[in-house]
């Protein structure tokens, strides 16, 4: 049982240079949620999804953009990027809020912008 | 906003000591609360968890009790080993339930 693989695990970019992070549950999940982690600041959510064809912003989502096409994939858009978003992401999931179901995290996407 | 502190790492012990992290936050209403360990290059599991007030979240041999008059869920584990080494985070998820929010993480280093 994969939970929550994450693509790519390593990249590294220019700056103004865009791309995609892939992030694919087998859990049958509703939903889904984008992190990024930096030194000291534990994790911030940047875009979170709570079902197919749905996404909204979380605490910081300046400069990204996400796509929730299928229920498994969620993908977390970086159209220009710039130094300030060189970070760890993260990418989780879970069945609902109800019953405070935990959330279930990848393994993380280690992103440096030069 | 919500809000969750913790004390700052990193937290050095001996094998078989006693552990504390400190967690306190700030919400409105009930939140959940919840600790995450991430090991070394892995992404955060699920540690333990609390929904009410006055509940014990327990597993592996970690503790922590929801305290809602101090708002604190402190992490307590009566000895540790070198495999607890690790980065510990306090949550708590709002009540809509859609949003977590983490303190900055204590690292733990745990020597034979």
């Amino acid at each position: 049982n994969a939970g929550v693989t994450q693509t790519p695990k390593f990249r590294v970019l220019k700056t103004g240079q865009s791309m995609t992070l892939l992030c694919a549950q087998d859990m049958n999940h509703e939903y889904m949620y984008w992190y990024r982690q930096d030194p000291g600041m534990g994790l911030r959510l940047i875009h979170y999804s709570v079902g197919e064809g749905t996404t909204a912003k979380g605490e910081v989502p300046d400069g990204y953009n996400v796509s929730r096409l299928k229920k498994q994939n969620f993908l977390l858009g970086l159209e220009s990027a710039a130094p300030s978003q060189t970070s760890v992401y993260f990418c989780a999931s879970s069945y609902s809020y109800r019953d405070n179901q935990p959330q279930h995290f990848g393994d993380g996407t280690r992103l440096s912008i030069l | 906003g919500n809000s969750v502190t913790q004390m700052e790492g990193p937290v050095t012990l001996s094998e078989e000591a006693f552990l504390t992290i400190n967690c306190t936050y700030t919400a409105t209403g009930y939140p959940s609360l919840f600790w995450y360990v991430q090991y070394p290059g892995e992404g955060l599991q699920l540690l333990l968890k609390a929904t009410k007030a006055d509940d014990k979240g327990s597993n592996k041999g970690f503790e922590a009790t929801y305290r809602k008059e101090t708002t604190s869920f402190h992490l307590e584990k009566g000895s540790v080993q070198v495999s607890d080494s690790a980065v510990y985070f306090c949550a708590l998820l709002n009540n809509a339930g859609n949003m977590l929010t983490f303190g900055g993480g204590t690292r733990l280093m745990v020597k034979p």
